[in-house]
């Protein structure tokens, strides 16, 4: 069975503060995605790392995937209150679309 | 305009009933999934469909059927409702099933009593 074990679970800082959100298998996966959810809505995408060892940059957020595509990390620069939610990574396997997600990141950046 | 949308949001229901879940997306994907995200927020996929033809289908218990009349719309019917089929449903879409973006729709909050 594929795993994807996400850490921290729960992370709560202070704006301005820096963090990184991990997410680890001992399988390997043709690509990791990153969703963000809000309460009462849906995931929605924030970026597809698909190389190992890509860097995507997203303003203020730093995905990277591992070089054996089996690990990623999300790194927030000076988190924001408006960055507080549910983050989620999500490991593609085979051509069905398949994705298993990790058990999530609930973030809270207090003002 | 929306893109993947689900009705209804919220589904309160007794024990042993039946009901159904409807999903529609306009993005014009061939792929649509069908997750469960239980209460500690772990979202885990129960099916797929591609083209109206399923392609995954997880270890579901065989109360919960879904239907694909064309490739616009997945629909989940339930029979027997269990409380422990309490969890939030999201329905999903995306272009071609090979690790593509998935869009979720909004979710549907059902509460067994």
């Amino acid at each position: 069975t594929q795993l994807l074990e996400q850490s921290p679970q729960f992370l709560s800082i202070q704006e301005g503060e820096n963090l990184t959100v991990y997410c680890n298998s001992s399988s390997v996966f043709s690509s990791l995605q990153w969703y963000r959810q809000e309460p009462g809505e849906g995931p929605v995408l924030l970026v597809t790392v698909v190389t190992g060892g890509e860097v995507k940059k997203l303003k203020r957020l730093t995905f990277q995937f591992g070089d054996a595509r089996k690990d990623s990390s999300l790194h927030i620069t000076a988190a924001q209150p408006g960055d507080t939610g549910l983050y989620l990574c999500a490991g593609a396997t085979g051509n069905t679309g398949k994705l298993i997600f990790g058990q999530g990141t609930t973030l809270q950046v207090k003002p | 305009d929306t893109a993947v949308s689900q009705t209804p949001k919220y589904l309160v229901t007794q024990m042993g009933n039946d009901k159904s879940i409807k999903c529609e997306q306009n993005l014009g994907h061939d792929t649509m999934y069908w997750y469960k995200q239980d209460s500690k927020k772990f979202l885990k996929i129960m099916f797929s469909y591609n083209n109206k033809e399923l392609i995954i289908n997880e270890t579901v218990p065989n109360r919960f059927s879904p239907k694909s009349p064309d490739k616009a719309h997945l629909n989940l019917h339930i029979n027997s409702l269990e409380l422990g089929d309490s969890a939030v449903y999201f329905c999903a879409s995306s272009p071609t099933g090979r690790g593509t973006e998935a869009f979720f729709g909004q979710g549907t909050r059902l509460t067994v009593v």
